[in-house]
């Protein structure tokens, strides 16, 4: 299985700052479709999880443009320009490029 | 807009089985039309992808799940299935439907094995 390496695991950030979570993949997920199947979600505690970025870098419709996906290969990054209060809970990287799909264990954000 | 409704969990006893649906509605969609998947998460952990449906019915699933857990869908009902037998402490966990790559997700069912 494709293990999909977060950090840091907890990210304690002050309002308005910005912050960065990685997340490493024991292998490329270039797809040999030619996409990268790298996700980030959200979740707040005792909701379900919402999708905010597919493949690498495409924002979902709603997603406040402060957040932004890069990376390609094994090495991706997720980024929150301004932090806010709402963006507490956990963040997650999937990668379905290979079967199983996997997730990251999670990055907790909070606030300072 | 798509929305999956969830249901069929509960506190249940060891050994005990439990049928957990997920119906889909909205803008046209069917779920025999797009891969589906359902993901876990047991208390106080993270997700962890169980299956995925592809369009042709085919459920793939986790080398980890033993026989205990089947997948299936009724094109009538726009409805997925997850069947687990035999249930035991730790498939303690919320459970979710979601769509394609992950866009849309169910409210999630709690399964609560415990004696």
């Amino acid at each position: 299985d494709v293990v999909l390496t977060q950090s840091p695991l907890s990210l304690p950030v002050t309002l308005g700052q910005p912050a960065s979570i990685s997340c490493r993949s024991g292998q490329s997920l270039a797809h040999s479709d030619g996409n990268t199947y790298l996700f980030w979600f959200h979740q707040r505690p005792g909701q379900s999880p919402r999708r905010l970025i597919y493949r690498v870098s495409n924002r979902d419709s709603g997603v406040p443009d402060r957040f932004s996906g890069s990376g390609s290969g094994t090495d991706f990054t997720l980024e929150i320009s301004s932090v806010e209060a709402d963006d507490v809970g956990v963040y997650y990287c999937m990668q379905a490029s290979h079967w199983p799909q996997t997730f990251g264990l999670g990055t907790r954000l909070e606030i300072k | 807009e798509v929305v999956l409704v969830q249901s069929g969990g509960g506190l249940v006893q060891p050994g005990m089985s439990l049928r957990l649906a997920c119906e889909a509605s909205g803008s046209g969609f069917s779920v025999t039309r797009t891969h589906m998947n359902w993901v876990r998460q047991a208390p106080g952990k993270g997700l962890e992808c169980i299956s995925v449906i592809n369009a042709g019915g085919n459920a793939y699933r986790a080398e980890f799940l033993g026989a205990r857990f089947t997948f299936s869908r009724d094109s009538a009902k726009n409805t997925l299935y997850l069947q687990i037998n035999n249930l035991r402490a730790d498939d303690t966990a919320v459970y979710y439907c979601a769509t394609g790559h992950m866009d849309v997700w169910g409210g999630g069912t709690t399964v609560t094995v415990s004696s």
